[in-house]
């Protein structure tokens, strides 16, 4: 089973909103990425955690929160996002950090 | 970092083999070709990795070449279901994870 699973599928906010995304696998994967991509270009990768610990943060405006409550979940917390933040966000794990990435489905954000 | 060259886009009839170039002419010995395919709007799928060894799964064969700045996706037996934009990576190791750094990829376009 290399299921990652991503709620919401669709998520429309404003820019005052405050939401969360959230991504899960059962896999046992110590691993768990969050990669944003933009329309008609590739997937770029913001966080990435590592036995539930921030081992990478590209460099992420700090409206985005990453939050990794346990080895089977991880959010994003949104806050006061822009229109340009509009994206589809994409999580991702792997058995360890080195090991093979799979993806989830995404949830497609847009900001109004 | 390794960065890979691909064609921006390929055609392939149905039932051919589809064969996909990259170049890899910078890769270092301990770094891995990897190998994932993006159908619109849903998140990339895992296909085939290697280092220097030809590899094959249910999916795809990888053929990399000896000096190994250079590698070939083969789908044997080309469908519909594989149109898609197919990415070749070169993992690259970032403190205690790995960033799968997506470059423009090839859209593959199978024809019936």
């Amino acid at each position: 089973d290399t299921e990652v699973t991503q709620t919401p599928k669709h998520l429309v906010m404003g820019m005052t909103n405050k939401k969360s995304l959230k991504c899960e696998q059962h896999m046992g994967h110590r691993a768990m990425y969050w990669y944003k991509q933009k329309a008609k270009k590739p997937p770029e990768l913001m966080f990435v955690y590592s036995y539930e610990k921030l081992s990478i943060n590209e460099s992420v405006p700090s409206r985005f929160s990453p939050e990794c409550p346990n080895s089977s979940l991880l959010n994003l917390h949104l806050h006061a996002l822009q229109p340009e933040d509009s994206a589809l966000y994409l999580c991702a794990s792997s058995h360890l950090a080195w090991e093979t990435q799979y993806f989830g489905p995404g949830t497609r954000l847009l900001v109004l | 970092d390794a960065k890979t060259t691909q064609p921006p886009s390929m055609d392939c009839a149905e039932g051919r083999a589809a064969n996909l170039p990259c170049n890899h002419s910078t890769i270092s010995g301990n770094e891995y070709v990897y190998w994932y395919r993006q159908i619109h709007s849903q998140g990339p799928q895992y296909i085939i990795h290697g280092l220097k060894n030809n590899e094959t799964n249910e999916m795809a064969s990888l053929i990399i070449t000896e000096d190994r700045k250079s590698s070939t996706l083969i789908l044997p037996h080309a469908t519909l279901r594989d149109t898609a934009v197919y990415y070749c990576i070169v993992r690259v190791v970032v403190n205690s994870g790995y960033a799968l750094n997506f470059g423009k990829g090839t859209s593959l376009l199978v024809t019936p």
